[in-house]
């Protein structure tokens, strides 16, 4: 059975700091999806990253890191200088082949709170 | 992008009542299209997948005959609570596969969500 662990329920920071936020995943198929979404207070999710089972190499957006590591099952966030608007829940997620297409798993999500 | 929307963003309706969710993808085709369901601080949880043309997959617990769905064109799937109590009132959100990328992932676009609360 697919799962996703966020063991973080709530991270505050101020300001400027970095952040990372965990993510581990379980799951017994090869071919997998590994997400990682942005709710802010509105509701939308936003689409932050997507990394296939093939691809381990680590990502950096802007301030925006992610370090994949099949070995650990994870799939870990950074920020770097949090800013306030980054205040939100993010999710990772886990999207693997099923019949008839594909399910996707969300993880409980971390809160991230960012002080001025 | 490609662009999900939802109607209504909030609705309020008296228990015993039924309430049509609707889920729309704006510029582009999908074949599938997903409902969530988001408790306040909670987690998504899948609760179906809407296929066009043929009957939806309910994920384990799921009352389908609580909750109809209904994907009768590749742009737009209905998500209808019948009969809607107080521990129905939830955060409900859709998602659609574009049919163009799927076969090179699940790309999946979120919907802005529908709040619902039941009186």
């Amino acid at each position: 059975a697919q799962k996703v662990t966020q063991a973080q329920t709530e991270i505050s920071v101020v300001e400027k700091e970095d952040v990372t936020l965990d993510c581990v995943y379980e799951t017994r198929d090869t071919t997998y999806y590994l997400f990682w979404y942005k709710q802010p207070p509105s509701g939308e999710l936003v689409f932050l990253i997507r990394r296939n089972s093939f691809d381990e190499q680590n990502e950096i957006s802007g301030r925006y890191s992610w370090n994949f590591q099949k070995s650990t099952s994870s799939f870990n966030f950074t920020i770097t200088a949090s800013q306030v608007v980054d205040s939100a829940v993010y999710f990772c997620a886990l999207s693997e082949a099923r019949t008839g297409g594909f399910k996707t798993i969300f993880g409980a999500g971390t809160r991230l709170f960012v002080k001025a | 992008g490609a662009v999900v929307s939802q109607h209504p963003s909030r609705v309020i309706c008296k228990s015993g009542t039924s309430v049509k969710i609707e889920c729309r993808s704006l510029d582009f085709q999908a074949t599938t299209m997903f409902w969530y369901r988001q408790f306040p601080k909670q987690s998504l949880m899948l609760m179906a997948t809407s296929n066009e043309g043929s009957k939806a997959t309910y994920e384990q617990g799921v009352e389908k005959d609580k909750f109809l769905i209904n994907h009768a064109s590749l742009t737009l799937s209905t998500l209808t609570v019948t009969s809607a109590h107080p521990e129905d009132s939830s955060f409900y959100i859709c998602s659609a596969r574009d049919s163009e990328t799927s076969g090179i992932g699940d790309t999946q676009y979120f919907g802005p969500g529908t709040r619902l609360t039941v009186l």
